[in-house]
């Protein structure tokens, strides 16, 4: 199985600065990888696929990259509708979450 | 847009069934893999299930092979998990979700969850 690591698990930012996710994998995933939204009580929400790509009607403040075991969302200038929890999500061999990080208002 | 809506959740005890259905729309459900995944507050987010969009193929996370099956109905545009031998670890929101199109492997929709909980 290959293991997800997220960090930081808590990240404390102002609104309309720059966050900056990572996402490492255990073992390459090449660029098969996304990124997810949750906020309370809803579902997970597409925001990034393949590594780069963003999703559908996906701001553009919304960036992904990285490729191999090492991976970065980030977001430019935080609004108030960004705090949430994000996940990674590997779906080259099989598919495994990562534990997520809480970008919290600052 | 693309709906994908729910249901069958509840408390069941240790050692019983119940089976969650997922009813779709939006889309052409009879072309898309369809997957259920879970997520619980210690574990976070796991897979559970993956289906084919013709039922050839049907996978499964270990923690449920042999006490979970997927099937879908495409004349019903219904998505189900059966779920067996329930044990407390089974306890979480179930998700459905849909495969992306083309080349990549991602969920590109959710729906939003029911709630099963086992407990005696």
């Amino acid at each position: 199985e290959i293991m997800m690591t997220q960090s930081p698990a808590t990240l404390s930012v102002s609104p309309g600065e720059r966050a900056t996710l990572s996402c490492r994998t255990s073992q390459s995933v090449s660029s098969n990888l996304a990124w997810y939204q949750q906020k309370p009580g809803q579902a997970p929400r597409l925001l990034i696929y393949d590594a780069s790509t963003r999703a559908t009607g996906i701001p553009a403040r919304f960036s992904g990259s990285g490729s191999g075991t090492e991976f970065t969302l980030t977001i430019s200038s935080l609004q108030s509708e960004d705090f949430a929890v994000y996940y990674c999500q590997q779906y080259n061999n099989w598919y495994t979450f990562g534990q997520g990080t809480k970008l919290e208002i600052k | 847009q693309v709906q994908l809506v729910e249901s069958g959740g509840g408390v069941v005890q240790p050692g019983r069934s119940l089976r969650l259905s997922c009813a779709a729309s939006g889309f052409t459900f009879s072309t898309y893999g369809m997957h259920w995944v879970r997520q619980t507050a210690g574990k976070g987010l796991e897979w559970v299930a993956i289906i084919s969009y013709d039922v050839s193929h049907k996978y499964y996370a270990d923690s449920v092979k042999g006490r979970f099956t997927i099937s879908r109905d495409n004349s019903k545009n219904t998505l189900y998990l059966e779920m067996n031998s329930l044990r407390a670890e089974d306890t979480a929101v179930y998700y459905c979700a849909k495969r992306a199109d083309g080349a990549s492997n991602h969920f590109d929709s959710w729906g939003q969850g029911t709630l099963v909980t086992v407990s005696s």
